[in-house]
């Protein structure tokens, strides 16, 4: 089953415009992890936030957390053409401390 | 480090026979956890494997089972193939000392049965 829900599910914006994802969920979270994937390949890992903290920053790459709304958002700033792929985010559900999935957002940065 | 590998990478089965996925994790890393990627689906979480042990289990049949040896090294395995086991199959690892929660992925598996 399903942890988070990304929103939207596909997003195409021009070449050095802001990319904003959302992320909701369902139980509460020990922290809420940010992946992408490039075509059907491995995912890689792109920022960490903990259930304690509002706001994180790394280089281009902003997430919020409103645990009270049980809600992430990931925005790209600048984006570029090498940011097209799909982005997902991972939550630790219930005290077992696997990580679940959403579906994602496709991303497709126009030239 | 060499990071996560996966073997093979490309599989075509057929419907009713079995197969087995290997996965190597980063070294040093004891955890590893299996996913089953679909287009419908995303992400579907199998089972985690912490030092041998089966650690959590996802909700999928028993046709599918999975097993950790003393190097790390992890093998999931598909009995009696159905056409919708057809996905990408992804294994991470991740080091799980601290609150280091971290995964880091393979390449994955796609396995295509016909």
């Amino acid at each position: 089953s399903q942890q988070g829900e990304e929103d939207p599910q596909a997003l195409s914006i021009q070449e050095g415009e802001n990319a904003t994802m959302n992320c909701s969920y369902k139980t509460s979270i020990n922290n809420l992890q940010w992946y992408r994937q490039n075509s059907g390949r491995g995912l890689v890992h792109l920022i960490l936030i903990r259930s304690n903290e509002r706001e994180k920053h790394s280089g281009r790459l902003r997430v919020t957390l409103d645990t009270s709304k049980k809600s992430s958002s990931l925005l790209i700033t600048a984006s570029r053409a090498a940011d097209t792929a799909s982005y997902f985010c991972a939550t630790d559900a219930d005290r077992d401390d696997k990580i679940i999935f959403g579906k994602g957002t496709r991303l497709h940065i126009l030239p | 480090k060499a990071g996560v590998t996966q073997t093979p990478r490309y599989l075509i089965k057929t419907r009713g026979q079995q197969v087995t996925l290997s996965c190597s994790p980063i070294s040093g890393h004891r955890s590893v956890s299996w996913y089953q990627q679909t287009p419908g689906q995303g992400l579907q979480f199998l089972f985690e494997y912490f030092s041998e042990t089966q650690r959590n289990k996802g909700n999928f049949p028993g046709r599918f089972s999975g097993r950790q040896f003393s190097n790390s090294r992890s093998e999931m395995n598909v009995s009696t193939l159905e056409l919708g086991d057809s996905a990408l199959y992804l294994c991470a690892s991740r080091d799980w000392t601290g609150s280091n929660e971290k995964l880091f992925f393979g390449s994955g598996t796609q396995l295509s049965v016909l």
